[in-house]
Formats: structure tokens, sequence, C-alpha cells
């Protein structure tokens, strides 16, 4: 089955610092991938996403590309920000066909603490 | 456009009792799907719905079914609850009409979700 590997944290930085959030994923097919971000008492917000290989998504100084050589969705950032601490979630869908496949697979989450 | 909606967004229940949760989807969206946030498991898929049917089921006991109305609206009940129901629970939309519009069949947008928590 499907699956998703996200460097577990927590991470936690300076304000400015540069960001990178290790997703790695495994799938039959051509998944699209997705960053979600999760702050405290909130449910999920879509960050980013890039649904076919070499595509890069972006938001808010927040970027991942597509590598399906290495089938990774690495997120990055240049210069957080204190607002930015919250938890990221990689994920992945196989919507192609719909059916028994329409859903998400989540990585385990990062906690990104921004500190000033 | 307003987003997904979902209530009560806190509930509290004892053991043994049932509970429906509500959610509204984006307006135009067909698909509802329904996650599980627990800190020990993550974010686990529990059932989808399009076009008043289930489409999708995840590995979840008996005990949690849902049901989507005409109007996509969908509700999801657990029956029994235990201890170990105590979770988040997400909705998202997806899947406007025409699959063309931004965000496309592919993109699940989440509900603030309802804090459940059994006793």
């Amino acid at each position: 089955g499907n699956s998703v590997t996200q460097m577990e944290g927590p991470v936690t930085l300076s304000e400015e610092a540069f960001l990178t959030i290790n997703c790695t994923y495994t799938a039959t097919g051509y998944p699209s991938l997705f960053w979600y971000v999760q702050y405290p008492g909130e449910g999920l917000q879509l960050l980013l996403k890039a649904t076919k290989a070499d595509d890069k998504g972006s938001n808010k100084g927040f970027e991942a590309t597509y590598r399906k050589e290495t089938t990774s969705f690495h997120l990055e950032k240049g210069s957080v920000q204190v607002s930015d601490s919250a938890v990221y979630f990689c994920a992945l869908i196989q919507a192609r066909g719909g059916g028994s496949n329409y859903k998400l697979t989540f990585g385990k989450g990062t906690l990104l603490t921004v500190n000033p | 456009k307003a987003g997904v909606t979902q209530t009560p967004r806190y509930l509290i229940k004892t053991r043994g009792q049932q509970v429906t949760l509500s959610c509204s989807p984006i307006s135009g969206h067909r698909s509802v799907s329904w996650y599980q946030q627990t800190p020990g498991q993550g974010l686990q898929f529990l059932f989808e719905y399009f076009s008043e049917t289930q489409r999708n089921k995840g590995n979840f006991p008996g005990r949690f079914s849902g049901r989507q109305f005409s109007n996509s609206r969908s509700e999801m009940n657990v029956s029994t609850l235990e201890l170990g129901d105590s979770a988040l629970y997400l909705c998202a939309s997806s899947f406007p009409f025409p699959s063309t519009l931004a965000g496309g069949r592919d993109t699940q947008y989440f509900g603030p979700g309802t804090r459940l928590t059994v006793l």
C-alpha cells in the first residue's frame, strides 16, 4: 500500500533560519503530493501541492518539488517566521479513477517551533 | 466562499454512548471524507462518501458509520463509545463539479474538526 515517511522532529529554529522538512513516499502509479499545516487547536490547511513529476508547489514562501526519481517531496522555506510555528504533514493521494484509492495517506507530522 | 464546517466543535461523552458528528462541505463539492487524528496513530482515513454512496472505507470497526445526504452534507456516527475513540475527527471535501475548477479532484479541504472526549 501507499505510505509517507517524514522527519518527525520536533524541529526548533530561530527566526529567519532556513527550513527543510524531508518527506519520501511509496506509491504505485502517479500520486498527487501535498503539504498540509495544522496550527494549535485547528484543522488542516492546505499549504501547497504538486500533481506530477518535477512540478513545484509554492505558497507563502514555502516550496516543494515533486521528485519521482527519489520519491521525495521535501518542504523548504528560506526564512521562517514565528508565525510559521505549527505541525506540518506530508500527504499523497491517488485521485485518478477515484474509487478505492481516493484517500489521503499522511506522514506522522513534524512539529516546527520558531523562536524570535 | 464558505469553507468546510463541522459541528459540534467539542463533545464530551461517556463510554457506551453514541455520538453523531456533522460536516457541511464547500458549496459544489460532492465528496466528503472523514479522518481520525490521535497522538498515537496520527491521521487515519475512516471513509469517503460521494454522491450519497460510501465509496471507500478505512480499517475501523463497524461501530463507525456514516452517511451523506443529497445536498452533500455528511454525518458520521460512532456507537458504543470506547475510551480509545477520543480524538479529533476531521472532515474534508473535494470533487468540485466540474473537476476542472481550481483545486481539481485530488485536493481535499479540511474543516476545523470535532474534538471528541470519551470519559
